[in-house]
């Protein structure tokens, strides 16, 4: 069956212009997660949205990222004024309910020139 | 203390050998654990559970130490397509979404 689907697989772009990021999780996943994987780094942790629940949003950087996830399926992740420090690989998950194993997208390598 | 620490390696080992990896974590409440293989370049795709009982799937094993706070990935007849990156995850509290994940633990196989 399909993946998690993320688009762009890459995206090079000025400093301070703004990127739009997109996630498709696996059909049926209420479970879905944004994760940051800078070069030989550990992934850290963005936002998780649940169903129809509130996301958690305590691991955005700064209010210049922001995230979207529209009828409990397809997610958008976007950074405003992108800086040279936001470049890294934007991973997405999903997975069936939160207390199950997430599975994840090929990414977003995102580069601020 | 890292809520999850790993070894970074690498661990160099020959084809065929038998080669272990422990992950400690700090959350002794902790519930959750699992492995994740991590490629360069790639994305995370999920090894396998980790089971209090311990749980193996064909060359590997995996066990959990409440005790000691820590679980632990042993890979036997080591094969070259093992070589990758080691990710532990661990949720710390029953329930919740927030997963940890380790840093990893490079692993090279040697033909």
């Amino acid at each position: 069956g399909a993946g998690v689907s993320q688009s762009p697989s890459n995206k090079v772009t000025e400093k301070g212009k703004d990127v739009e990021l997109r996630c498709d999780p696996i059909s049926g996943h209420t479970a879905l997660y944004w994760y940051r994987q800078s070069l030989g780094q550990g992934l850290e942790f963005l936002i998780y949205f649940q169903g129809n629940s509130a996301p958690d949003k305590s691991g955005l950087p700064s209010d210049r990222f922001s995230a979207e996830r529209t009828g409990g399926s397809v997610s958008t992740l976007t950074i405003q004024r992108t800086q040279q420090e936001d470049s890294a690989v934007y991973l997405c998950a999903s997975s069936p309910d939160r207390f199950q194993p997430q599975h994840f997208g090929d990414g977003t390598r995102l580069s601020i020139l | 203390r890292k809520e999850v620490e790993q070894d970074p390696g690498p661990f160099n080992v020959p084809e065929g050998a038998t080669v272990a990896f422990n992950c400690t974590y700090s959350n002794s409440a902790s519930q959750s654990f699992f492995w994740y293989r991590q490629d360069c370049r790639k994305e995370p795709k999920l090894l396998m559970s980790v089971y209090s009982s311990g749980n193996e799937d064909g060359r590997f094993t995996a066990q959990l130490n409440r005790a000691s706070q820590y679980i632990s990935l042993l890979i036997r007849d080591s094969k070259l397509s093992d070589s990758a990156t080691y990710l532990c995850v661990v949720n710390p509290t029953s329930g919740t979404y927030k997963y940890i994940f380790g840093t990893g633990t490079r692993l090279k196989v040697l033909a």
